[in-house]
């Protein structure tokens, strides 16, 4: 069974400074790789995906993330947080051919000091 | 509107009651879910429907019963809630594309507190 650790539960940065936010997976295979970001009282919202090809995911909101076969890690940037990005962030893992269940992380609660 | 809506969005309820949470959704996904959302653990699935007449149980469903009514429509049901079950619940859908593979659409999801 597939697994997905965030190993932060809690990070604090600086306005402008620069954001990587870990996740590491257990999966026997290649597996589909997520991140979504919750906002006080709202739902999920995907930020970006991996499915397959390049390593390097560019998403929304001016996020990127790439995956590490060799480390197990898909792991979160952004190069200039904004105030806006505070927020809690899930990584998330899908095992192909298993019907799109996801496996979530446990979350990090991004801080974002003026 | 919302995509995917549940409701109710929050709900206080005592033990012992039964409670239903209700999710409907506009996005023609024949794929649901139901998850759990408990500060630390991230999401965990509680049950999740591929169609109308599929039905399977996720990591926690203990306590928990589901029902597809149509296509668009996914409730999830505590039969007799106890405090432990306090938590934000999320419903969710998805529409694997040829690679079998897709994102979830989340609604705001569902407080419930169990007092």
């Amino acid at each position: 069974a597939q697994s997905v650790t965030q190993p932060d539960i809690h990070i604090t940065v600086s306005e402008g400074a620069s954001l990587e936010l870990r996740c590491n997976y257990s999966y026997g295979a290649t597996p589909y790789l997520f991140w979504y970001v919750q906002s006080p009282g709202q739902g999920l919202q995907l930020l970006l995906k991996y499915f397959s090809g390049d390593t390097l995911v560019q998403g929304i909101k001016g996020f990127e993330a790439e995956f590490k076969r060799s480390q197990s890690s898909f792991n979160l940037r952004k190069p200039s947080v904004h105030w806006s990005d505070a927020a809690e962030y899930f990584c998330a893992v899908g095992a192909r051919g298993a019907g799109n269940m996801l496996t979530f992380g446990g979350g990090t609660r991004l801080m974002v000091k003026p | 509107d919302a995509d995917v809506t549940q409701t109710p969005r929050n709900r206080i309820t005592k033990t012992g009651k039964r409670i239903m949470l209700e999710c409907s959704q506009t996005k023609g996904h024949d794929r649901m879910y139901w998850y759990r959302q408990d500060p630390g653990l991230g999401l965990r699935l509680i049950y999740y429907s591929f169609d109308v007449k599929d039905i399977n149980k996720g990591e926690i469903s203990d306590g928990y019963s589901v029902s597809r009514q149509a296509q668009a429509k996914f409730s999830l049901s505590l039969e007799s809630a106890i405090p432990n079950q306090t938590a934000l619940y999320f419903c969710a859908t998805s529409d694997p594309s040829g690679t079998g593979a897709a994102e979830a659409f989340f609604g705001q999801g569902t407080r419930l507190t169990v007092v």
